[in-house]
């Protein structure tokens, strides 16, 4: 069985400061994906990342890090300096590869980000 | 490239009827997914279609089926709708591959709300 856990239900922080959106993850399985989707108000899922579970380096894109450590099974998101634009829900997903092509995405529950101007 | 499209972006339908809902995918791919959204239970898969084959099924009852049509646009249908059917449906798109996982592209969804 699979399970993400995004213990953050809400954060909020005035703009231009960094926030960290936590992600736990659990699987049996070897070889996975990780994913961070936004979701903003208009409602439709954004795709931000992939991560496979052979890949442990981080990456950076513009103001968006992500942190993986397969050690505490954590896929941790960062928004630096943020913007308003930046409010949104997040969602960390999970896709395990126990069946070939396995396409299931399990999500965690979210964590909604309000950005204070 | 046109995104995954959804129609109807809103629905209204009484308790008991059924409903169709539909997805165009990203031209090129050929995997379809279907996640029902709600304030309560989140984002839940339903199921996934590839090659017009059901791959992959998530716990929801018979009542909720889909199909895949061979241009890749999929349908889902939900019959005998009850009051917990109400939700924002997600269809996804992704350029499947039998070794790979690729990302998932979402449509805006269909927002179904049963009375």
């Amino acid at each position: 069985a699979q399970k993400v856990t995004q213990a953050q239900t809400e954060i909020s922080v005035v703009e231009k400061e960094d926030v960290t959106l936590d992600c736990v993850y659990e699987t049996r399985d070897t070889t996975y994906y990780l994913f961070w989707y936004k979701q903003p108000p208009s409602g439709e899922l954004v795709f931000l990342i992939r991560r496979n579970s052979f890949d442990e380096q981080n990456e950076i894109s513009g103001r968006y890090s992500w942190n993986f450590q397969k050690s505490t099974s954590s896929f941790n998101f960062t928004i630096t300096a943020s913007q308003v634009v930046d409010s949104a829900v997040y969602f960390c997903a999970l896709s395990a590869m126990a069946n070939f092509g396995n396409e299931k995405l399990t999500f965690g529950t979210g964590t909604r980000l309000t950005i204070i101007p | 490239k046109a995104g995954v499209t959804q129609t109807p972006r809103y629905l209204i339908k009484t308790r008991g009827q059924q409903v169709t809902l539909s997805c165009s995918p990203i031209s090129g791919h050929r995997s379809v997914s279907w996640y029902q959204q709600t304030p309560g239970q989140g984002l839940q898969f339903l199921f996934e279609y590839f090659s017009e084959t059901q791959r992959n099924k998530g716990n929801f009852p018979g009542r909720f089926s889909g199909r895949q049509f061979s241009n890749s646009r999929s349908e889902m249908n939900v019959s005998t709708l009850e009051l917990g059917d109400s939700a924002l449906y997600l269809c996804a798109s992704s350029a499947r591959h039998l070794t790979l996982i690729y990302e998932q592209y979402f449509g805006p969804g269909t927002r179904l709300t049963v009375t």
